[in-house]
């Protein structure tokens, strides 16, 4: 199947910088992106959807100023948290569709940690 | 989207059929139902997915009834490495964006 790759797998900050994850879809072309996050024994939550080339749509209380979302190409989309907080402590998941759009390939997540 | 309903957390012993249902009444017609796996600490995998009727994989059975008000998991002859939470979903699907929601899933826990 289908394989997404996430960048790095967990990363530890000091409170007030700005952290970057990187997404990639390694063997198709991911028209679609998504992102989540996921708090400690919850769900995940859909944080923001972006398609290649255009700017992402963010779920309803999620700041887009603080959650930058670029999908520069049809294989990376990058979640950047700026200015990261210690409730901002979660992890975040990428996922991505194909032309097809019959599925998303999620990828393996990353822990992040603002101390 | 249509809200689905599944128990919160089901325990099975090593060798046993496990049947998890979701309810989810308020399903559309271009709905497609949905099930993903995941293990702590890593994404959801897809398990399996289906419309109507029975869909049969290597990995697990999906029933819907003829009304699709509801979908049933089965994992034949569960080992202690599908202990996981089991998620159930209901999207559409293609048309442009697939978009998931993720309701609170079952965690099953599998024992020796």
């Amino acid at each position: 199947g289908a394989v997404v790759s996430q960048h790095p797998s967990r990363v530890i900050c000091k409170s007030g910088t700005s952290v970057k994850i990187e997404c990639r879809s390694l063997d198709f072309q991911a028209t679609t992106m998504f992102w989540y996050r996921q708090f400690p024994k919850q769900s995940l939550m859909l944080m923001a959807t972006s398609n290649e080339g255009s700017k992402a749509t963010y779920e309803q209380g999620v700041e887009k100023d603080k959650f930058l979302i670029n999908h520069a190409s049809l294989t990376l989309s990058t979640l950047t948290v700026t200015s990261a907080h210690p409730e901002d402590s979660s992890f975040y998941i990428c996922s991505a569709t194909g032309q097809s759009n019959n599925e998303q390939f999620f990828g393996p997540g990353t822990r992040l940690t603002v101390l | 989207l249509a809200k689905t309903t599944q128990p919160i957390s089901m325990d099975s012993y090593e060798g046993q059929e496990v049947n998890i249902t979701c309810s989810h009444n308020n399903i559309a017609t271009n709905d497609y139902i949905t099930w993903y796996q995941q293990f702590p600490s890593q994404g959801p995998r897809f398990i399996i997915q289906g419309y109507k009727t029975k869909v049969t994989n290597e990995v697990a059975s999906l029933f819907i009834p003829a009304d699709r008000k509801s979908s049933t998991l089965s994992l034949p002859r569960v080992s202690l490495s599908d202990t996981a939470v089991y998620y159930c979903l209901v999207a559409l699907r293609g048309a442009g964006s697939y978009q998931l929601t993720f309701g609170k899933g079952t965690k099953l826990s599998v024992i020796p």
